[in-house]
């Protein structure tokens, strides 16, 4: 059973594009989180998505950031206009329905220039 | 509001001794606490969970105990191992509500 995947592994991105990150949750496992860690810091809830619906977005910055889990394919956190300050770990995390403990990707590391 | 703190932000133990990692939490509704272990570069990983109606769970060299009435749980690590040098996170949660993470304690083992 594959854990949780996403892809790129690390991204580089010029200030003002576009980075859109990538997760395929567990099988089986229909509830999907997204985190950031910033360097020296902790893991931050950033949005929390059943498929084709957002259920907690508390975390997400309110511009330039936006999530999604459609019915077929991959969660995709999608960030534009990338700044600087948008360098950092993005962890996915799904869970299975019980949603008692959530597994984790290996994380994009993005790059912002 | 931080609802899980993970106060000694760094510990380091010798090989072979014991590990001891605290987390205190302030939601009284919490009912399900769950460590995590993460190496540079890497995603967490689930090591170990407690439900609120035990106050020990142990998995090999991990054990973890949980003080409902002091709201504070610790994991314990013997005998520790090189290969334990990682961040470790501790997370709760109260029913189906999502997981409210600490911020973290680096342990170096010491070869």
């Amino acid at each position: 059973n594959a854990g949780v995947m996403q892809n790129p592994r690390h991204l580089v991105r010029r200030r003002g594009q576009e980075a859109r990150l990538r997760c395929s949750p567990m099988k089986g496992h229909s509830h999907v989180y997204w985190y950031r860690q910033l360097p020296e810091e902790g893991l931050k809830f950033m949005v929390y998505l059943q498929k084709e619906n957002i259920i907690d977005e508390s975390g997400m910055p309110k511009e330039r950031f936006s999530a999604e889990f459609p019915k077929e394919g991959p969660s995709i956190l999608r960030i534009q206009q990338v700044v600087r300050g948008d360098s950092a770990a993005y962890f996915c995390a799904s869970s299975p329905p019980d949603r008692r403990t959530e597994y984790f990707g290996p994380g994009t590391r993005l790059l912002v220039l | 509001d931080q609802q899980v703190k993970q106060n000694s932000p760094s510990l380091s133990v010798q090989e072979g001794r014991i590990s001891i990692l605290n987390c205190d939490y302030t939601n009284s509704m919490f009912d399900y606490f769950l460590w995590y272990k993460k190496y540079p570069a890497e995603g967490p990983t689930f090591l170990i969970s407690i439900s609120s109606i035990k106050d020990k769970n142990e998995d090999g060299r991990f054990t973890v105990f949980l003080n409902k009435s002091a709201k504070h749980l610790s994991l314990h690590i013997v005998p520790s191992q090189p290969g334990d040098s990682a961040v470790y996170f501790c997370a709760a949660s109260e029913g189906n509500n999502r997981l409210a993470f600490g911020k973290g304690n680096q342990v170096v083992v010491i070869p």
